[in-house]
């Protein structure tokens, strides 16, 4: 079945520093979504790309979706304190009938020191 | 307010004891998901409903049963729960009938199965 790799797991950055995580999936996705997780929290929506090759922006946040359709990254410009959370990808697959299916990533847990 | 509300939130029992957690959604969506989230396995979905009476399984759908016999309430049943059963679950819902939709988590249930 569908997988969705994402690397890194942790990463530790000071203030300022820039950030970026990486999803990977073993099949031809037809959109994929970002969300964070604050600690104790609950997933919440980031942004969606649908179009192979798309970028979106928001703010600080830089969001790309591969040419193929099969990987994103998540670019964070000059790390803030607020940034701390987990930041999770999430895919549907390309064709066939499993419209209901999301598979998500193992996240990567972000950690910002001041 | 937009929402979704999930009952309980925190829940120790015992295994073999079957257990209902509850979900609930104010906002009028077609589909509703589960999800467990594991340490270092990221959110897998377990079932999903993109309607009423439609419901299908997700990545891990094993020991868990669903049912969505009214659009804003969707259950998760665990029969006779055992120990590996132990995560934090979160549901969630979108519109309109498809995972390709910004989903909308509830707080999440945190199960210790002992």
């Amino acid at each position: 079945g569908q997988q969705v790799m994402q690397i890194p797991q942790y990463q530790h950055v000071q203030e300022g520093e820039d950030f970026t995580t990486y999803c990977n999936s073993s099949t031809t996705l037809s959109n994929i979504q970002w969300y964070k997780q604050r600690p104790g929290g609950h997933p919440v929506f980031l942004i969606q790309l649908v179009k192979s090759g798309e970028v979106k922006k928001q703010k600080r946040l830089t969001f790309q979706f591969g040419e193929a359709k099969k990987n994103s990254s998540l670019h964070i410009t000059a790390t803030q304190t607020t940034d701390v959370g987990t930041y999770f990808c999430a895919g549907t697959n390309a064709g066939g009938t499993s419209y209901g299916k999301l598979t998500f990533g193992q996240g990567t847990i972000l950690t910002v020191h001041p | 307010e937009a929402q979704v509300t999930q009952n309980p939130r925190y829940l120790i029992t015992v295994t073999g004891k079957k257990l209902t957690v509850t979900c609930s959604q104010n906002m009028n969506h077609e589909y509703m998901s589960w999800y467990r989230q594991d340490p270092g396995l990221g959110l897998r979905q377990i079932y999903y409903s993109m309607n009423v009476e439609v419901t299908d399984k997700g990545d891990v759908p094993e020991g868990y049963k669903v049912s969505r016999k009214e659009k804003r309430n969707f259950p998760l049943i665990l029969e006779s729960p055992s120990p590996n059963q132990t995560s934090l679950y979160f549901c969630a819902s979108s519109l309109p009938g498809q995972a390709r939709r910004e989903q909308y988590f509830g707080p999440g249930t945190r199960l210790t199965v002992t």
